[in-house]
């Protein structure tokens, strides 16, 4: 059984860096059969799929356009965890982020399972 | 990016009821769209994916249909456990993947 375990602050100040880790159980994160995406959720602007990484003899990179060249996704094999780091955040960034899988790798597919959230507030 | 429309926004119903809730895309996303069950402080939960396919685990009162641009999810018989809101998703393709705005099933 698939299981995501997030961790990281909850609070970030304008300018700075959020970053939060999501810690894999049941799986591997260099599955060939899996990619490991961050989303969030806010009022705002609803339910946003930020990026995602997956494994297929190499590791790929895939990022929305509205956080492109803010956002870094990181996998950590000897600790079976990824990252998300998100650059100079303002008070719009705030929402709550969850980690989630989609059981592809290389393709597009649903998300099967997701973390329990982080509610991430930018705020000084 | 391919944007996805829910309606109703809110629904209200009761037990036992059938109930439908419609999203449609932008532009064609054949049958690459996922339905999500959220309830009020957990995380989004799979229901059903490829346009009618059941998660498992799921109840079998739930079922979704459509293909290209237009989808439904229907609950045949409502139970109090699915009082919650509702959110199709688009992976046709990944450049982003995008959701609908929701739709809240409410107690009538």
């Amino acid at each position: 059984q698939l299981q995501l375990q997030q961790s990281g602050p909850g609070l970030v100040k304008p300018s700075q860096t959020l970053s939060l880790t999501c810690a894999i159980s049941g799986d591997n994160v260099s599955s060939n059969t899996a990619a490991w995406s961050w989303i969030r959720q806010s009022p705002s602007r609803g339910l946003e799929w930020l990026g995602r990484t997956y494994y297929l003899s190499r590791w790929y990179y895939d990022y929305a356009s509205s956080v492109r060249g803010r956002i870094t996704i990181r996998p950590d094999t000897s600790k079976n965890q990824f990252s998300l780091q998100l650059n100079s955040v303002t008070p719009e960034d705030t929402a709550m982020y969850y980690c989630a899988s989609s059981p592809e790798g290389g393709g597009s597919s649903e998300f099967d399972s997701w973390g329990q959230g982080t509610l991430v507030t930018v705020s000084s | 990016d391919i944007q996805m429309t829910q309606s109703p926004s809110t629904l209200s119903a009761s037990v036992g009821d059938r109930v439908t809730i419609t999203c449609r895309a932008t532009q064609s996303i054949d049958r690459w769209l996922a339905w999500y069950q959220q309830k009020p402080g957990q995380a989004p939960k799979l229901l059903i994916y490829d346009a009618s396919s059941l998660q498992t685990g799921v109840p079998s009162r739930f079922s979704g249909s459509g293909s290209g641009t237009e989808f439904t999810l229907t609950v045949s018989s409502l139970q109090p456990e699915d009082f919650a809101t509702y959110y199709c998703q688009q992976y046709r393709s990944y450049s982003p993947y995008t959701f609908g705005q929701g739709t809240k099933l409410e107690i009538k």
